[in-house]
């Protein structure tokens, strides 16, 4: 079974310091992950994934995350968090020895940056 | 640049209609999914589709149903509608052929049933 998990609810910064927002997953086998972004009342919006390679991702927004496989996380992170930065986080992962194509999503992080 | 829409952002049933939640999208996609998103429990996979005609069951597809009768099109229905379903619906879609191809997401129907 695949899984992910986002173990903070919320996630509460001040305007300039760096955030991070974790997520650690468990999969079968070498996992895909992903992290969108939800503006309130909007859909999902792509900021990076991981596939395989270097194990520092660079995304949307000045977003990175980095996969670390001992540890089985895939945390995002922001050198210098903005207001506008504000926003539900999700985590998601896919183990491709499974079948199907959809992802697991984690429950969510919410973050706040405040000025 | 990948463009979903969803038929409505907004909508408001009385438990029993049948309901009708539309997704198109632009780029060609093979596979197009419907979730659901309530607080507290991320995005749930409700049914997917891999081509025209094609589906497959979520995690949660009881009450629903889908159609794919066109490529760009993916429909969700609520057969009976019931309070337990108020919720956020999200469509996305994706190319095939690779299981780590994006999956890119439409603004969503929050769909109130009374």
């Amino acid at each position: 079974a695949q899984s992910v998990a986002q173990p903070e609810d919320q996630v509460n910064v001040a305007e300039g310091n760096p955030l991070t927002v974790k997520c650690t997953y468990s999969v079968s086998g070498n996992p895909y992950l992903f992290w969108y972004v939800q503006y309130p009342n909007r859909g999902l919006q792509f900021l990076l994934k991981y596939i395989t390679g270097d194990n520092l991702v660079k995304g949307s927004y000045g977003f990175e995350a980095e996969f670390n496989k001992s540890q089985t996380s895939f945390h995002l992170k922001k050198p210098s968090a903005l207001v506008s930065d504000s926003a539900l986080y999700f985590c998601a992962v896919r183990d491709p020895s499974n079948s199907g194509y959809a992802l697991n999503f984690g429950k969510g992080t919410s973050l706040l940056v405040t000025p | 640049d990948v463009k979903v829409t969803q038929s409505s952002r907004y909508l408001v049933k009385r438990t029993g209609e049948k309901v009708f939640l539309e997704c198109v999208q632009d780029m060609d996609h093979e596979n197009m999914f419907w979730y659901r998103q309530d607080p507290g429990l991320g995005l749930r996979l409700i049914y997917f589709s891999y081509d025209v005609k094609m589906k497959e069951k979520g995690d949660i597809p009881e009450g629903y149903s889908v159609s794919r009768e066109k490529k760009e099109r993916f429909s969700l229905i609520l057969e009976s509608a019931s309070t337990n379903q108020t919720s956020m619906y999200l469509c996305a879609s994706s190319m095939s052929g690779g299981y780590s191809n994006t999956q890119y997401f439409g603004p969503g129907t929050r769909l109130t049933v009374l």
